[in-house]
């Protein structure tokens, strides 16, 4: 089993609509993030969090919203989703040595 | 601010040969250096890292060395495989920054031909 779990692993919804991407890590890591990776643009960090009561914005926040409910799941909100929201969406946990570990991905797509 | 690039794919190889794909970066301080590789349909792996100038990171055959002079981690391997195939990222943490924030170059896709 995957130690960084997303769900879902695809989904395609409609400009306006309210969608959640969720995570959840078996690690036991207190660090968790999300980022969003789009073609020629690499990775780009949206959120993290230290714990859950530290929530932080990361380079992309606007549009996006997240919640920490416990320290294995941090999950990913849009409110109201528009097109150029379409991308792959990662969430990771951070583990000794910095090393970050990525769960497999999310693909969302606003039509 | 940090920035990372590396050399723009597609690359593609015969099996066996030898693979560069280079990276340079822009960072204050002493940056933590890293490669991911991102196989597909997966999610991103650590490949290897270096957290200080001289450095050589190496994993599963590859290898690359933190380079302060030219501010530079080129990703090398000997002799590429087909099961190498993949999009490979190179990437920098600050240690100054909290190490919270990783900045990503723009991946280089890597197919190896038999």
């Amino acid at each position: 089993d995957a130690d960084v779990t997303q769900t879902p692993r695809n989904r395609i919804t409609k400009t306006g609509k309210r969608i959640m991407l969720e995570c959840s890590q078996t690690k036991g890591h207190d660090r968790m993030y999300w980022y969003r990776q789009d073609p020629g643009l690499g990775l780009r960090l949206i959120y993290y969090s230290f714990d859950v009561k530290d929530i932080n914005k990361g380079e992309i926040s606007d549009g996006y919203s997240v919640s920490r409910q416990a320290q294995a799941k941090f999950s990913l909100s849009l409110e109201s989703a528009i097109p150029n929201q379409t991308a792959l969406y990662f969430c990771a946990t951070r583990g000794p040595g910095n090393t970050i570990y990525f769960g497999e991905g999310s693909w969302l797509t606003v039509v | 601010g940090d920035s990372v690039t590396q050399m723009e794919g597609p690359v593609t190889l015969s099996e066996e040969a030898f693979l560069t794909i280079n990276c340079t970066y822009t960072a204050t301080g002493y940056p933590s250096l890293f490669w991911y590789v991102q196989y597909p349909g997966e999610g991103l792996q650590l490949l290897l890292k270096a957290t200080k100038a001289d450095d050589k990171g190496s994993n599963k055959g590859f290898e690359a060395t933190y380079r302060k002079e030219t501010t530079s981690f080129h990703l090398e391997k000997g002799s590429v495989q087909v099961s190498d195939s993949a999009v490979y990222f190179c990437a920098l943490s600050r240690p100054n920054f909290g190490n919270e924030k990783l900045t990503f170059g723009t991946g280089t896709r890597l197919t190896i031909i038999p």
